[in-house]
Order: structure tokens, then sequence, then C-alpha cells
């Protein structure tokens, strides 16, 4: 069965400093994998999406993920974090052979210290 | 272009009463899909419509949930009656075709007390 894992379900970074969360799927075929981000009291805003191609995906806000098939891995990256960032981050695999649902890690809620 | 459109966003009913939830997708967007996350885990699924046709319900937690697209238009997804469980953040989104980027609505949070 499809299963996407976020293993950190808080993460508290400062302004400035780098950020990668950490996203591992189960998936029996090639996955098409999603990045979105929720902000207080907003809806979930996709980051960015790996289909096919070059593994590494640049998103909006300065994000960036890397498709790693053999770690089974899309983790999430930004070089310089802003407090703007603070947000929940959902990371999905799309079931395209099931009408396109898409199936959703446990989120991971991002603090940012000034 | 408008996004996705979710009324209410907040609805707190009493157990046994009914709610109905809405959803205006994008225009133009014939696929739909409803999911709901309930506090402390992860957003599931509950279903997808092409146009009017519902094409996998398979998440849909009980009978008592029902979700509607007449016209192929907007939808709506009705709890009757509601329980404590049903308790979440409901999600609708919408996309031009299967495999295209969903986007998503601002979800309507349900109390059930």
């Amino acid at each position: 069965a499809q299963s996407v894992t976020q293993p950190d379900i808080h993460i508290t970074v400062s302004e400035g400093a780098s950020l990668e969360l950490r996203c591992n799927y189960s998936y029996g075929a090639t996955p098409y994998l999603f990045w979105y981000v929720q902000s207080p009291g907003q809806g979930l805003q996709l980051l960015l999406k790996y289909f096919s191609g070059d593994t590494l995906v640049q998103g909006i806000k300065g994000f960036e993920a890397e498709f790693k098939r053999s770690q089974s891995s899309f983790n999430l990256r930004k070089p310089s974090v802003h407090w703007s960032d603070a947000a929940e981050y959902f990371c999905a695999v799309g079931v395209y052979n099931q009408g396109g649902k898409l199936i959703f890690g446990q989120g991971t809620e991002l603090s940012v210290k000034p | 272009e408008a996004g996705v459109t979710q009324f209410p966003s907040h609805s707190v009913i009493e157990k046994g009463q009914t709610v109905t939830l809405r959803c205006d997708p994008i225009s133009g967007h014939d696929n739909l899909y409803w999911y709901r996350r309930v506090m402390g885990k992860e957003i599931k699924f509950l279903l997808h419509f092409v146009k009017e046709s519902k094409q996998d319900e398979s998440g849909m937690p009980n009978n008592r949930f029902l979700a509607e697209r007449t016209g192929g238009t907007y939808s709506t997804l009705k709890v009757q009656p509601a329980e404590l469980e049903d308790s979440g953040v409901y999600f609708c989104a919408s996309s031009p075709n299967v495999g295209d980027t969903q986007y998503f609505g601002p979800g309507t949070r349900l109390t059930v007390l």
C-alpha cells in the first residue's frame, strides 16, 4: 500500500538558518511527489512537484526538493529560512492509477526563531 | 481567476445534527476531490468526482456521509447524523485533469459537540 512518512512532527529553526524537512514514501511505481504548505488560516498551497526528469526540483518561495529513488525520499530544503516560512508542511504522493488521489504524510510544523 | 472556495469556513453543531459543506472548484476543472484532516492525523482522501460522476469514494468513512456534484460544478458533502469523530477540517481540491496539480480550498473546520 502507498504511504508517506514525515518523521518530524515539529521543527524549530532560527531565521536565516538552513532547513531540511524529511519525507519518505512507499509506492510501487514511479511516484508523483508534492510538497504543500499551509499557513495559519490559509488553504494548502503547492510549493513544488516532481513528475519525472531532473531529480532536483525548484519551487516557489526559494524552496527545492530532491527525489532520491534509492532512498525513497523527497526531502524539502531551503538555504535560508524567513520568519514568514513558519507554517505546516505536507509531503504527498499522487496515485495516478487511482484517479489521482493524494496520500499525505502527517505534516511537519515549522517554527522560526528570531 | 478565482481559486477553490469552501463554505462555511467554520461550523459548530451538536451530535445528531446534519451539516452540509459546499465546495466551488476552479471554473473548468472537471476533477474535484474531498479530503479530511482529523486532529492529530494526516490529511486523508474521501472521494473524487469527474464532472458529476463519482469516480472513487473509497475514502468515505461510512454511509452517514453523502457527496454530490450536480451539474458538474459545485459539490456538497453532507454529514447526517453527525458524530463526535466527524470533527476535523474538510478540504476540497480541484484539477483540470487527473494527474494535474490539485488546487486546494481553505477548508471547512467542523466541530461536533
